[in-house]
């Protein structure tokens, strides 16, 4: 089964504080995700990588940037934390070929800025 | 427009009943259509996908696709409590010329769906 980890499930953090959240996935997906999701506003694609070193910005990247240094691990780093921030962050991988570009989820980070 | 959206919720049915989500998008080029389940406080699991015109089923599941109308739905048959949860309808929405979508997806809303016994 495809696994995708994400580390830190809880997290309550300051405004202004510089916040990583890390993600992890098992199954040599050459592309990766992060959505947050909010009530009423559903799922929205903050940055996505398609391979190491490589991002491109999703619908919603400004306050946020991402590292992705190795294949199978993709960062998403808050500069200086905002309470508009606190949203749960969706992780996610997918391959380029197979599985229909199937996208799977990790279990998701809850963060709250206060 | 929004690119993709679902009908509005809350869907209640009774148990053993046919639940209908539907979900139409605005991108006449779109390839693949996916249905995720998410329960409350849980991440999206994937249900099925498709991509070609017709019916798909899977178990319980029927997922529905018509290009033309751009329309996708999902069906779910013998609705169980089990089966409550919110349903979101994802679309590979064709990239920019030249480009590629990477397996990018656009979520609806997403429609919450209540099977009562």
């Amino acid at each position: 089964d495809v696994k995708v980890t994400q580390s830190s499930r809880y997290l309550v953090k300051r405004t202004g504080e510089k916040v990583f959240l890390e993600c992890v996935q098992d199954m040599d997906h050459e592309n990766m995700f992060w959505y947050r999701q909010d009530p009423g506003l559903g799922l929205r694609l903050i940055y996505f990588s398609y391979d190491v070193k490589m991002k491109e910005k999703g619908d919603i990247p400004e306050g946020y940037s991402v590292s992705r240094e190795k294949k199978e691990r993709f960062s998403l780093i808050l500069e200086s934390a905002s309470t508009n921030q606190t949203s749960m962050y969706l992780c996610a991988s997918s391959p380029t070929q197979g599985s229909g570009n199937t996208i799977y989820f990790g279990e998701g980070s809850w963060l709250t800025v206060v | 427009q929004k690119e993709v959206e679902q009908n509005s919720g809350p869907l209640s049915v009774p148990e053993g009943a046919i639940a209908s989500l539907n979900c139409t998008y605005s991108d006449r080029g779109s390839q693949s259509f996916f249905w995720y389940r998410q329960y409350s406080g849980k991440s999206p699991e994937l249900i099925m996908f498709i991509y070609s015109n017709g019916d798909k089923e899977d178990g319980r599941f029927t997922a529905q696709l018509n290009k033309a109308s751009q329309y996708v739905s999902l069906l779910i048959r013998d609705s169980q409590p089990s089966d409550s949860a919110t349903y979101l309808c994802a679309v590979n929405l064709s990239p920019r010329a030249g480009g590629t979508s990477y397996g990018k997806l656009t979520f609806g809303q997403g429609t919450i769906l209540t099977v009562h016994p």
